[in-house]
């Protein structure tokens, strides 16, 4: 089965240093998602990317993030300048269709450890 | 008040019991509705998408309730390997896909 696969899997970086999270949809998927989860807390949206573009971000998506999908298959979470409340596990994630019944198809994750 | 509303638990619940559990969403617009299960510092993994019509898939029941703007997920015939986090996803109008923030089920031996 097309699994969506996330690198590194555990990433640890110093405050104020720029971080890219990675991250391989299943192919055909139309839409992407980045979402965190704080260690014990909820899992929460930052963005969602559809046809190369944002389509919806979070008040958590400022002006320190960024996505891109710089070719056909990558699609990339970047943090510019990490903060300790950054530290998380994030999850992207994408769906096959723009039909609503379509469920999220998650990657197994990037630990974000920000000393 | 919150999109997703969750119990968080946690329901300890012996083998072989019955533990059933309910999640209330705010935006009377939301188009569909999942639950996932989440394992301790993993990936939440599709367990069913919940249908107006309510559905089973083996000891898995989900129901949808538009009315009173809740989904309910009941398991029977409780496993070992049962134990985890159930999350409650909503789908508004929007593609966001919102979380509730997890009830906890502890199945013992």
């Amino acid at each position: 089965e097309p699994e969506v696969t996330q690198t590194p899997s555990h990433q640890v970086t110093q405050m104020g240093q720029e971080v890219i999270l990675r991250c391989v949809p299943i192919s055909n998927h139309l839409y992407f998602y980045w979402y965190r989860q704080i260690l014990g807390q909820k899992v929460e949206f930052l963005v969602s990317f559809y046809n190369n573009e944002i389509s919806e971000k979070s008040e958590i998506f400022d002006d320190q993030f960024s996505v891109e999908r710089p070719d056909g298959s990558n699609f990339t979470l970047k943090i510019r300048s990490t903060k300790l409340e950054d530290s998380a596990m994030y999850f992207c994630a994408s769906i096959e269709s723009s039909s609503y019944n379509s469920p999220l198809h998650f990657g197994n994750g990037t630990r974000l450890t920000v000393t | 008040r919150k999109e997703v509303e969750q119990d968080p638990g946690p329901f300890n619940v012996p083998e072989g019991a019955t533990v059933a559990f309910n999640c209330t969403y705010s935006n009377s617009a939301s188009q569909s509705f999942f639950w996932y299960r989440q394992d301790c510092r993993k990936e939440p993994k599709l367990l069913m998408s919940v249908y107006s019509s309510g559905n089973e898939d083996g000891r898995f029941t989900a129901q949808l309730n538009r009315a009173s703007q809740y989904i309910s997920l009941l398991i029977r015939d409780s496993k070992l390997s049962d134990s985890a986090t159930y999350l409650c996803v909503v789908n508004g109008n929007d593609y966001k896909l919102s979380f509730g923030a997890g009830t906890t089920v502890t199945v013992r031996a």
